[in-house]
């Protein structure tokens, strides 16, 4: 499986700030998803990011709300613009392998005061 | 709209005794299914991955899938406390992490000493 690394681990923003997370894998992979998990919740898909394309956001994500870049087959960002508390959740990337099965990162923790 | 359902529990097992886990999913397209445990504080990770009807044994863990019905199980065998966590149901219209994952909310599982 694919070592998957993202960074913070976890943060507390102020209000309208903005946060950027990153996705670092050992591996080339055509696909890398980012999921929200809210407290208490399970997993939601907010997009799938392609190399060299835009994004593509699942119903209720918008990206100026959280766009993404994917300069690479390797690495992927996800910013969370313009924080409410309501942004406070734990962000998960993930990738395919094999085009079978998702593997995820640790997560990032965020709390939004 | 996709879904995933599951039964949030807690599900009481006691130690050594067979952990039975249950998952209905809408979209009859759905093609790739996954067993995902997650620890609290932790990003899922995965157990059991099915594809296609019957079961698929891997040391403790049964996955179980009949489409006809849209029903997806696991079956943990002597189960030990280590196993207590959440359990997350997730399903794929295509060929599994390469499409994305629709979650059910997990069942939480408590294995009692």
């Amino acid at each position: 499986s694919a070592v998957i690394s993202q960074k913070p681990s976890r943060d507390i923003c102020q209000r309208g700030t903005s946060l950027t997370i990153q996705c670092q894998v050992d591996s080339q992979v055509t696909m890398m998803f980012w999921y929200r998990q809210q407290p208490g919740q399970s997993l939601t898909l907010i997009a799938t990011a392609n190399q060299g394309s835009e994004a593509t956001y699942e119903s209720g994500f918008v990206i100026d709300k959280f766009p993404i870049s994917r300069p690479n087959l390797t690495f992927s960002t996800l910013t969370v613009s313009n924080m409410s508390p309501e942004d406070s959740s734990i962000y998960l990337c993930s990738v395919e392998a094999l085009r079978t099965e998702a593997f995820f990162g640790q997560g990032t923790r965020l709390t939004v005061v | 709209q996709k879904e995933v359902e599951q039964n949030s529990g807690p599900l009481s097992v006691p130690e050594g005794a067979i952990a039975s886990l249950n998952c209905t999913y809408s979209d009859r397209g759905s093609q790739s299914f996954f067993w995902y445990r997650q620890y609290s504080g932790k990003s899922p990770e995965l157990i059991m991955s099915i594809y296609s009807n019957g079961d698929k044994e891997d040391g403790r863990f049964t996955a179980q899938l009949n489409k006809a019905s849209q029903y997806v199980s696991l079956l943990i065998r002597d189960s030990q406390p280590s196993d207590s966590a959440t359990y997350l149901c997730a399903v794929s219209l295509g060929g599994g992490g390469a499409d994305g994952l629709t979650f059910g909310k997990g069942t939480h599982l408590i294995i009692q000493p």
